[in-house]
């Protein structure tokens, strides 16, 4: 059974247009991820969240936005896509707080296409 | 921040041969150390850890091995077969921070 769920799994979308890529997951894992993945190159984490509290990395845009409503649902909003934000957007998990570091496990991705 | 490097970053090997990726990184404080495996137009799948107080690691087909003092850990496949084609990235966590520092992976080729 699937553990983390992205969705859509290909999403189009034109030049400026907002777009909201939708991650859930089964494991009740209390930090998420959105990375974002271009041809050829490793993941680069864009933010996180560790519960409730929000993360974000200092060479994110502000074009980039996340919500997480609730433990299994994490939301990343692209205001007004470029074309050079299109890319692999990847989610992930990873339980956290015991002292020792756990696994962080991906989702299968959404391929975002900017026209 | 910490640095992670990998090598080589393609390799081609022989069905049946082993291959071998290596990493290094630069914080000493990493205590963490997975493997993934990145299938076209597919996520990365965890398939090896390996944890600071641990000098190796071996699951069927795939070891890891880590050096702390040299600062550098490796990716072990044997009997490799089609199936194991992929990018292979490394990854070091620094203890008591829950992000990842990504290698820049490596395309591994089987050849039947």
């Amino acid at each position: 059974d699937a553990m983390v769920i992205q969705n859509p799994r290909y999403q189009v979308t034109q030049f400026g247009k907002p777009v909201t890529l939708s991650c859930s997951q089964t494991l009740n894992h209390n930090v998420m991820y959105w990375y974002q993945q271009k041809s050829s190159q490793a993941p680069k984490l864009l933010f996180h969240y560790y519960d409730k509290d929000f993360n974000n990395e200092a060479d994110t845009p502000d074009n980039f936005q996340s919500r997480r409503p609730n433990t299994s649902f994490c939301f990343l909003d692209i205001r007004s896509p470029g074309l050079g934000d299109a890319a692999m957007y990847l989610c992930a998990t990873s339980r956290e707080g015991l002292g020792v570091p756990y696994e962080q496990y991906f989702g299968p991705g959404t391929r975002l296409t900017v026209t | 921040g910490e640095n992670v490097e990998q090598h080589p970053s393609t390799l081609s090997v022989q069905e049946g041969d082993s291959a071998v990726i290596k990493c290094t990184y630069s914080d000493s404080a990493s205590n963490y150390f997975p493997w993934y495996k990145q299938e076209l137009g597919k996520g990365p799948q965890l398939i090896i850890d390996i944890r600071s107080n641990v000098g190796e690691k071996k699951d069927q087909r795939i070891a890891v091995t880590l050096n702390k003092t040299a600062k550098h850990f490796s990716l072990h496949i044997t009997e490799t077969q089609p199936e194991d084609s992929a990018v292979y990235f490394c990854a070091a966590r620094v203890g008591g921070n829950e992000k990842l520092t990504f290698g820049t992976g490596t395309r591994l080729t089987i050849i039947p």
